[in-house]
C-alpha cells in the first residue's frame, strides 16, 4: 500500500523561508508531486521529483530522497499570497495525495 | 485555452434525487479522474479512466458511477445521493504517455450539498 504524512499546519512570516516536509511509504515509486491549493480552489502543479536531489523553480524548490522516503518543499521570500495548502502526492496510475499542509503567512 | 471544465460549480440537492456532474477537457488527454475532497481527509480518488470505454474504481467508488463514451468527457453520476456525499469534487486529466510522470490538470471544482 501507500501512505503519505505531512504536518497539518504551519505558520511563517512574510519574507522568511519555510520548509514543508512529506514522508511516504510506497511499494513502487513513480515520482512525487507537489501541488498548491488555495481555499475552495483547484490544486495547481508546483513541482515534480523522480530522481534524488533538489529541483528549483524560482522561489519554490523541492527535494527528494528515495532511500529515506522523504521529500520537502522549500518556499523562499514568502509572500502573503503563499498562504494556501500544499499537497504532497505520489505519482502513478492513481495519484495518491497526502492530507495537505495548511500554511499561514503572517505580516 | 487548455482547460478542464466542470458543471455545475455549486449544487444543493436532496437525498435520493439523481444528479450528474459533467467534466470536459480540451487537451486530448487520455487519462481522466474524479476526486472528492473533505476536511482532514485530503483528496481521495473516486474513479479514473485510462481512455475511452476504460474506467476503474479509485479508493472511494461507493455510491458513484462514471462513463467515458468520448475522450473529452467524463461525467460523474450519483444515482441516489446521500448526505455523506456532501463534498467538494474535482475532475482532473493528464496525458497517458509516461503514465506516472505527468502532472494532472484540475477542473475548478463542484461544491455539492445533499440535504
Amino acid at each position: 500500500g501507500q501512505n503519505i504524512d505531512q504536518p497539518t499546519e504551519m505558520t511563517a512570516t512574510e519574507g522568511a523561508i519555510v520548509q514543508i516536509n512529506c514522508t511516504y511509504q510506497t511499494s513502487g515509486f513513480n515520482g512525487l508531486f507537489w501541488y498548491q491549493q488555495h481555499a475552495g480552489e483547484a490544486p495547481t502543479f508546483l513541482s515534480y521529483n523522480v530522481l534524488d536531489g533538489l529541483e528549483e523553480k524560482g522561489r519554490f524548490s523541492s527535494f527528494l530522497s528515495r532511500s529515506k522516503g522523504y521529500s520537502y518543499l522549500l518556499l523562499k521570500e514568502l509572500q502573503m499570497k503563499d498562504s494556501a495548502s500544499y499537497l504532497c502526492a505520489l505519482g502513478g496510475y492513481k495519484l495518491i495525495f497526502g492530507s495537505g499542509t495548511r500554511l499561514l503567512v503572517r505580516p | 485555452e487548455a482547460q478542464v471544465t466542470q458543471n455545475p460549480r455549486y449544487l444543493i440537492t436532496v437525498t435520493g434525487k439523481k444528479l450528474t456532474v459533467t467534466c470536459s477537457q480540451n487537451m486530448n488527454h487520455e487519462y481522466m479522474s474524479w476526486y472528492r475532497q473533505d476536511p482532514g481527509l485530503g483528496l481521495r480518488q473516486i474513479y479514473y479512466s485510462m481512455n475511452v470505454e476504460v474506467t476503474d474504481k479509485g479508493d472511494v467508488p461507493e455510491g458513484y458511477k462514471v462513463s467515458r463514451k468520448e475522450k473529452r468527457n467524463f461525467p460523474l453520476i450519483l444515482e441516489s445521493p446521500s448526505p455523506n456525499q456532501t463534498s467538494l469534487y474535482f475532475c482532473a486529466s493528464r496525458p497517458e504517455r509516461l503514465a506516472g510522470l505527468n502532472e494532472q490538470f484540475f477542473g475548478p471544482g463542484t461544491r455539492l450539498t445533499v440535504l
